[in-house]
């Protein structure tokens, strides 16, 4: 089993639309939990942190399950520039410095 | 401000040859990785530099790569006797261990490899 899964993907969904992605993790002393954000050819940027209690940042919501081990990101009102790959990462418990990277999920958004 | 730059940008290379991937990272960030993306893969972790310490090696995939950090700044990311398989998007980030966004690493833009 990897240690971040997720969904390849693609999920093609129209403008306006709500789509959400899940991310599984093995390591249950996992501590810190993000989203980046990946364009074609591009380098991951980060699209936001995930907290415990959820956090929204615009259009964007992020959820931590602890007790079953994933993270989810949804994204409501979708946009064409929405259109990306979105990376799963997981750090390890407070003290360590490995981040472990999901494959990604990709979206396109159509017009 | 000057976030994380890498160089080159794109590098081609001939089998057997050696190369020379460079990082310079956000300034005042001790925390500094390399990693690989091969096409339709995940990042894959190759070393870890903090500050004076040791660096963390275990993710090299054999020992034609090595890395060093100088001066706790930039790094070069040596790949010696390339082989077609290395043929990847080198990443490096850096994070900055202080502050309120600790965990945050931050991207520069990759150097794309082509071993021939």
């Amino acid at each position: 089993r990897k240690e971040v899964e997720q969904d390849p993907g693609p999920f093609n969904v129209p403008e306006g639309a709500t789509v959400a992605f899940n991310c599984t993790y093995s390591n249950s002393a996992s501590q810190s939990f993000f989203w980046y954000r990946q364009d074609c050819r591009k380098e991951p940027k980060l699209l936001m942190s995930v907290y415990s209690s959820g956090n929204e940042d615009g259009r964007f919501t992020a959820q931590l399950n602890r007790a079953s081990q994933y993270i989810s990101l949804l994204i409501r009102d979708s946009k064409l520039s929405d259109s990306a790959t979105y990376l799963c990462v997981v750090k390890g418990a407070s003290g360590t410095y490995k981040y472990i990277f999901g494959t990604g999920t990709r979206l396109k958004v159509l017009a | 401000g000057a976030g994380v730059s890498q160089s080159p940008s794109n590098k081609v290379t001939e089998k057997g040859k050696d190369v020379e991937l460079r990082c310079d990272p956000i300034s005042g960030h001790t925390a500094l990785y390399w990693y690989r993306q091969s096409l339709g893969q995940g990042l894959e972790f190759l070393i870890y530099f903090q500050g004076n310490s040791a660096p963390d090696k275990s993710g090299l995939p054999s020992d034609r790569f090595s890395a060093e950090r100088t001066g706790g700044s930039v790094s070069t990311l040596t790949i010696q006797r390339t082989q077609q398989e290395d043929s990847a998007v080198y990443l490096c980030a850096s994070r900055d261990k202080r502050g309120a966004h600790t965990d945050t690493q931050y991207f520069g833009p990759g150097t794309r490899l082509t071993v021939l």
